[in-house]
Formats: structure tokens, C-alpha cells, sequence
């Protein structure tokens, strides 16, 4: 049981360069996030999926896009990557009636 | 206004002190709390959820203030283990927006 898991772990990217941060989990949940942390700012919700086939904008959504591949995938996808997208990425999910949000190990992204 | 605010420390203190950190949130609709423990470059783990009567998990206390709007979070006999970032937690009443404070540093000194 890997519970959630992200990659890559690191990527550095030119200012302009496209990419897609994957995320998978293993425990059958519904709810899937995606947050960024940066220093000062602590997590912010940049889009969730509530369920298979549905996502939503979260506080951050501009600059990103999401696909929710199938219950156990959600990636996300920055088209056009900017410097202020330098930061790291966690991916959660969270299952059935508990509040409680697993995260993955995290993405550290670097644009130059 | 920031949604939650907490105090980012860094709270340095000995071990067997007790410490105790606050949580201010700005929307009185809000519904559910947690605190989340962080370590150094890792991913934040549930630490314990806040319930309106105050609850308690070994050396660990959590409070809720509904009419301040405030949560706090106890740690008594700080364990060498307990060095880590503290996040406060919330939950709005939409199910799926969590909102994050910037966390609360917390060091123990042997």
C-alpha cells in the first residue's frame, strides 16, 4: 500500500516550458488535490477533484490545468511555465466521510 | 485578510517544557479544524482534529474558540521528536477547500 504517490521529485524547467506532474493513489478515494507551498504562504489549493471526471478551481487555479485521469490519477499540467511557478507541489486525496488529506512526498519545481 | 494566521515562531524550547501555539481563522462558517504536523522537506501528516469540546491525544491538546474564532494546540513534555512545523488547519463548509496557516516552527532543545 504506497498511499500517494508523486513524480518526478525534482524538475527544473526553462521560463516558457510545458510540463505534467503526476499523482496516483492506492486507497480508493474519492477526493484528489492539488496544493503548492511556498515560503511565507503555507499550502494553497491550486484545483481538487471531488470525484472521477469532476474538477474544480481551488484559491490558485491560474497558470494550471488538471486532468482527472481516473479515480486513482490526477495530474497537473502547467503549460507555459513561469519563474513565480518555482515552488513545491503535493498532491493529497481523501476518502469517504474523514477530513483527513494523505499527501504525497511532493514535486520540488524550478523555473529558471 | 488571510483565511487562517498563526504566529510562524520559531518556538525554541527545552525539553519537557510545554508549549502552546494559536490559530486565528477569518470565516465564522467554517466547520472543521485539524492541526498537521510538517517535518523539514517532507509532506504534512494529520497530527489531530479539532472537535468543539477540545480534545486530547496523549501529551497533545487541541481547543476550539468558536465565538474568537481561534484553535490552539498543546504539546506538554516537548519530546526531541516533537521539532517540526505545525500547520493549523480549515475547513470550509463547501467539503473540499482546506485552507492552510503558514505553520508555527517548533524546536526542542535537549
Amino acid at each position: 500500500n504506497a498511499g500517494v504517490t508523486q513524480t518526478p521529485k525534482f524538475q527544473v524547467l526553462k521560463t516558457g516550458q510545458s510540463m505534467t506532474l503526476q499523482c496516483a493513489q492506492d486507497m480508493n478515494h474519492n477526493s484528489m488535490y492539488w496544493y503548492r507551498q511556498d515560503p511565507g504562504m503555507g499550502l494553497r489549493l491550486i484545483y481538487y477533484s471531488a470525484s472521477e471526471g469532476t474538477t474544480d478551481k481551488g484559491e490558485v487555479p491560474n497558470g494550471y490545468n488538471v486532468s482527472r485521469l481516473n479515480k486513482r490519477e490526477f495530474s497537473l499540467r502547467l503549460e507555459s511555465a513561469a519563474p513565480s511557478q518555482t515552488s513545491v507541489y503535493f498532491c493529497a486525496s481523501r476518502g469517504g466521510n474523514s477530513y483527513e488529506q494523505y499527501f504525497g512526498p511532493g514535486t520540488r519545481l524550478t523555473v529558471t | 485578510r488571510k483565511e487562517v494566521e498563526q504566529d510562524p515562531g520559531p518556538f525554541n524550547v527545552p525539553e519537557g517544557a510545554t508549549v502552546a501555539f494559536n490559530c486565528t481563522y477569518s470565516n465564522s462558517a467554517s466547520q472543521s479544524f485539524f492541526w498537521y504536523r510538517q517535518d523539514c522537506r517532507k509532506e504534512p501528516k494529520l497530527l489531530m482534529s479539532v472537535y468543539s469540546s477540545g480534545n486530547e491525544d496523549g501529551r497533545f491538546t487541541a481547543q476550539l474558540n468558536r465565538a474568537s474564532q481561534y484553535i490552539s494546540l498543546l504539546i506538554r513534555d516537548s519530546k526531541l521528536s516533537d521539532s517540526a512545523t505545525y500547520l493549523c488547519v480549515v475547513n470550509k463548509n463547501t467539503g473540499n477547500q482546506f485552507y492552510f496557516g503558514t505553520g508555527t516552527s517548533l524546536t526542542v532543545i535537549p
